[in-house]
């Protein structure tokens, strides 16, 4: 059964840097086949990948926020980091992490973190 | 890529079905998947491949299309079936991949 739990500030004040932890479990992302991405979703409105980690620590990120954006991942603790730098108010959103299926190539995601609230505020 | 879902809001009678549509700029061939999301909860992968559900998925929710037309249908709608409906492309990796979303909501 795979799960995925995301932790980190409720709260970030606008010039920020946003970190957030991913803690799975289920599968190991020891092998190219297995990826984690980040996804978030601004109050309303549609959700908007952000970054992808693959076992063999390829990675890709949204081209719209690349500059931004870091991924990295702990094997031996199950856990993929994100960091967004120069958070902004309009950054504000429900942040999840999800497993992307394997041997697709699409952002393709089958099981999600119930998501962290991010408000971005001073 | 620009996906366009139609209508944004359906009223629909429990027990009648429900169609809903998602158009995608250029063709990304069987590449789109349907997600449902509940308030307060994360989406819910329903369909991908355009067709194929994805594990413990009822019967009642069926995709079809290609290329750049697809749609979901959702027959004897229940009551747990009101929700918000994204359509996303998975076809390849541009800034935005999900339609803004039909809210299915019961008439």
């Amino acid at each position: 059964q795979i799960t995925l739990r995301e932790s980190g500030p409720t709260l970030v004040t606008p010039t920020q840097t946003l970190t957030l932890t991913c803690t799975f479990s289920g599968f190991s992302l020891s092998t190219g086949e297995e990826s984690v991405g980040w996804i978030r979703q601004p109050p309303g409105k549609a959700p908007e990948w952000l970054a992808l980690i693959y076992g063999d620590d390829d990675k890709r990120y949204n081209p719209s926020l690349r500059t931004r954006l870091s991924i990295t991942k702990d094997t031996s603790k199950n856990q993929v980091v994100l960091t967004m730098t120069n958070m902004d108010p309009v950054d504000t959103g429900t942040y999840y992490c999800a497993h992307k299926v394997a041997a697709t190539y699409g952002p393709l995601f089958d099981h999600w973190g119930q998501g962290t609230l991010v408000t971005v505020s001073s | 890529i620009v996906m366009t879902q139609s209508p944004a809001t359906l009223s629909v009678s429990p027990g009648e079905s429900a169609t809903l549509s998602c158009r995608a700029s250029y063709s990304i061939s069987s590449n789109l998947a349907w997600y449902q999301q509940k308030p307060g909860q994360a989406p819910r992968l329903l369909i991908y491949g355009a067709s194929t559900r994805a594990t413990g998925v009822p019967a009642r929710f069926s995709g079809s299309g290609y290329a750049t037309e697809f749609t979901l249908t959702i027959s004897r709608l229940q009551s747990e079936d009101f929700a918000v409906y994204y359509c996303q492309q998975h076809n390849d990796w541009p800034p935005r991949t999900f339609g803004q979303g039909t809210k299915v909501e019961i008439k």
